[in-house]
């Protein structure tokens, strides 16, 4: 069965340094994968989405970047962080067919101060 | 812009009510509308995928509806449990594209 993983869980980060969030799939190839964004009073919003490696679709313009160094992995950076940045960022991946169903993980709790 | 509207934003209701709430989406080019539920805490778990026009589908106590012509599906759930509390995501697709979420509907049930 296919599994996805985020971490960390919960990070609190000063205004001005850097971010790394990491996200891995297992148990599938080739996924679709997802970051997205929930701030406070907010939907779900898509940041970035990736059909392959080295592939990245930005959706929204930002200080955010992200990166799928391999297959089964997507890594969301930043160099300086906003206090606008703070929120629940989720990873997802779907199937490269399909009808786009998403699978979510666990999710990470991201304060900036 | 696409724009997926869900209503109410929240509702609480007794244990035992049921109710529904509503998902908005663009009709044309239609491909998949995707019913989510989030409850706190945890991540997002789907409920249905739903493709075709007069699609029901049914989880339990929880069921679904499509109407792609005209753009909206309705989720209910019939006697509401507390264990129901959670936001209710829609999303919306179009062949080829990413899924546009609503904003939700949160729904408190009070034992």
């Amino acid at each position: 069965s296919q599994t996805i993983h985020q971490w960390p869980a919960t990070l609190v980060q000063p205004v001005g340094s850097p971010l790394s969030l990491e996200c891995t799939v297992e148990g599938t190839s080739n996924p679709n994968l997802y970051w997205y964004r929930q701030a406070a009073g907010r939907g779900l919003q898509l940041l970035f989405y990736s059909v392959g490696i080295g592939q990245i679709s930005s959706e929204v313009p930002q200080n955010l970047s992200a990166s799928r160094p391999q297959d089964r992995q997507f890594i969301l950076s930043s160099k300086k962080l906003l206090l606008s940045d703070s929120g629940f960022y989720l990873c997802a991946w779907s199937s490269s067919g399909g009808y786009n169903e998403q699978f979510f993980g666990p999710g990470t709790r991201l304060t900036v101060l | 812009i696409l724009n997926v509207e869900q209503s109410p934003q929240s509702l609480h209701v007794q244990e035992g009510d049921s109710t529904n709430f509503t998902c908005s989406f663009p009709s044309s080019n239609f491909y998949a509308l995707h019913w989510y539920r989030w409850e706190t805490a945890k991540s997002p778990e789907a409920l249905f995928v739903m493709t075709l026009n007069g699609d029901e589908k049914k989880k339990g106590r929880i069921s679904a509806t499509l109407n792609t012509k005209e753009g909206y599906s309705y989720l209910y759930i019939k006697g509401s449990q507390p264990e129901d509390s959670a936001t209710y995501l829609c999303a919306f697709n179009r062949a080829g594209t990413a899924l546009i979420f609503g904003k939700g509907t949160t729904l408190s049930v009070s034992s």
